[in-house]
């Protein structure tokens, strides 16, 4: 059964901290890794992974893809308050467009 | 703002009622996503829908019908529900089912609870 892990399942900070946020996964047909960063209700679109140690980055956050070891990484530098939410990780198939498989989500706090 | 809107936002319904959410994106998108998001859990995909047509439906049960009359417009009606089912129903977006699929752009969710 197809499966995506993420860890923690939570997280508390304070202001300024760095923090690194991971998503396993064993999928067949793999294509993509996705996150996304959800506050309140919907879910935005941070990054979408396809390539092995290829960083993304955007501001304070970036994200790699390890498809041999079958995980990825989300990095937030300088965390500030706003950037609690809780952050999902998904991963889409080849042949199969549209379907994403989620993760149970980290919910990162972060402390003033 | 994502450019999906959702109605109702929030949603109490006895278990013999009928009722009906709406999801409309303002994307110019061609496919469009129902997904339940239950406490704790993952977020569960229901049904995909490409151009009008349904070419997903993760054995959701029949309680369960969604509808896309047009590629901006996606219906989920509802019937007979259980309490099981009270969660966040999320609608999404993408360009469509190609490599742009996976790029998906979310509504607010309609909180639902089935009493």
């Amino acid at each position: 059964e197809d499966k995506v892990v993420q860890s923690p399942l939570s997280l508390v900070v304070h202001e300024g901290d760095t923090v690194t946020l991971n998503c396993s996964y064993e999928v067949t047909n793999f294509r993509s890794l996705l996150w996304y960063k959800q506050e309140k209700k919907a879910p935005t679109f941070l990054f979408m992974l396809t390539s092995s140690g290829i960083e993304k980055k955007s501001g304070r956050l970036s994200s790699i893809l390890d498809k041999k070891e079958l995980f990825s990484i989300l990095n937030i530098t300088a965390t500030q308050t706003g950037d609690s939410a809780v952050y999902l990780c998904a991963v889409g198939y080849y042949n199969q467009g549209g379907k994403l498989i989620f993760g149970q989500g980290t919910e990162l706090s972060v402390k003033p | 703002e994502t450019g999906v809107t959702q109605t109702p936002r929030h949603l109490v319904m006895g278990m013999t009622n009928k009722k009906s959410l709406k999801c409309e994106q303002h994307l110019g998108h061609n496919a469009m996503y129902w997904y339940k998001q239950s406490a704790k859990k993952p977020l569960e995909l229901m049904f995909v829908y490409s151009l009008e047509e349904r070419v997903e439906n993760n054995s959701v049960p029949s309680r369960f019908s969604p509808e896309c009359p047009n590629s901006s417009h996606l219906f989920l009606h509802l019937h007979t529900l259980q309490p099981e089912d009270s969660a966040l129903y999320l609608c999404a977006s993408s360009q469509d089912l190609s490599r742009n699929g996976e790029t998906q752009y979310f509504g607010p969710g309609t909180r639902l609870l089935v009493l």
